[in-house]
């Protein structure tokens, strides 16, 4: 099974960076996800990680390290539009590709 | 390119009725998932479709839920009787493949209300 963990809320000030942790347990891996979804809408696709390292996509940034089981989210520049709720989302192995979601990060952007 | 599109938006419903959720994936993409998304949680797969095969179902509560997608194409998923908990967002998901990076596209959901 897979046991992903974040954090349900954080608050950050628009201009600022924000870094969105996930730490994640599971039998074997196969790729890590990040979406971010915003209120009553569809999840949307962010990144991809499936190596260790920083993959760079404009102002937002995903880190992975499989060793420790742990991946973040960062946000630079915040806008007021980057208000919404970011799911991490693990794939493990056993041939379906399925990733299991993690509850969200709640994130609140203020003037 | 259309996105996933799904239908209705939203429905309120007594329980114990039955209820019937549609869903046209992406054109071209093979595979189709439907996820049970509870307010402030992660999706939940309920079932996943490769062409018109059920592959991947063990989190479909089978007593209650059925879904089908005749033709490969579109999906309609369906709750009878439907109860209290079965409130939530249903959302529907589509991808070329499951295989690699590949990402999942999902349609805007259906937002459930059972009475």
């Amino acid at each position: 099974g897979q046991n992903i963990d974040q954090p349900t809320e954080m608050t950050a000030t628009e201009g600022a960076i924000v870094q969105i942790n996930c730490t994640y347990q599971t039998s074997g891996f196969n790729g890590l996800f990040w979406y971010q979804q915003h209120a009553g809408e569809a999840p949307t696709f962010l990144s991809y990680n499936v190596l260790d390292g920083l993959e760079e996509k404009g102002r937002f940034s995903s880190f992975l390290s499989r060793s420790k089981g742990y991946s973040y989210l960062l946000l630079k520049e915040l806008q007021m539009k980057d208000s919404a709720s970011y799911l991490c989302a693990v794939r493990g192995v056993g041939g379906s590709y399925i990733p299991t979601f993690g509850r969200g990060t709640s994130l609140i952007v203020h003037p | 390119e259309a996105g996933v599109v799904q239908s209705p938006r939203y429905k309120i419903i007594e329980k114990k009725q039955p209820v019937a959720f549609w869903c046209n994936p992406i054109s071209g993409h093979n595979t189709l998932y439907w996820y049970r998304q509870n307010l402030g949680q992660g999706p939940e797969l309920l079932i996943r479709y490769e062409n018109e095969e059920a592959v991947d179902d063990s989190q479909l509560p089978k007593d209650r839920f059925s879904a089908e997608r005749l033709k490969g194409v579109d999906s309609t998923l369906k709750i009878q009787p439907a109860e209290l908990g079965d409130s939530a967002v249903y959302l529907c998901a589509s991808s070329p493949t499951p295989a690699d990076n590949n990402e999942q596209f999902f349609g805007p959901g259906t937002r459930l209300t059972v009475l």
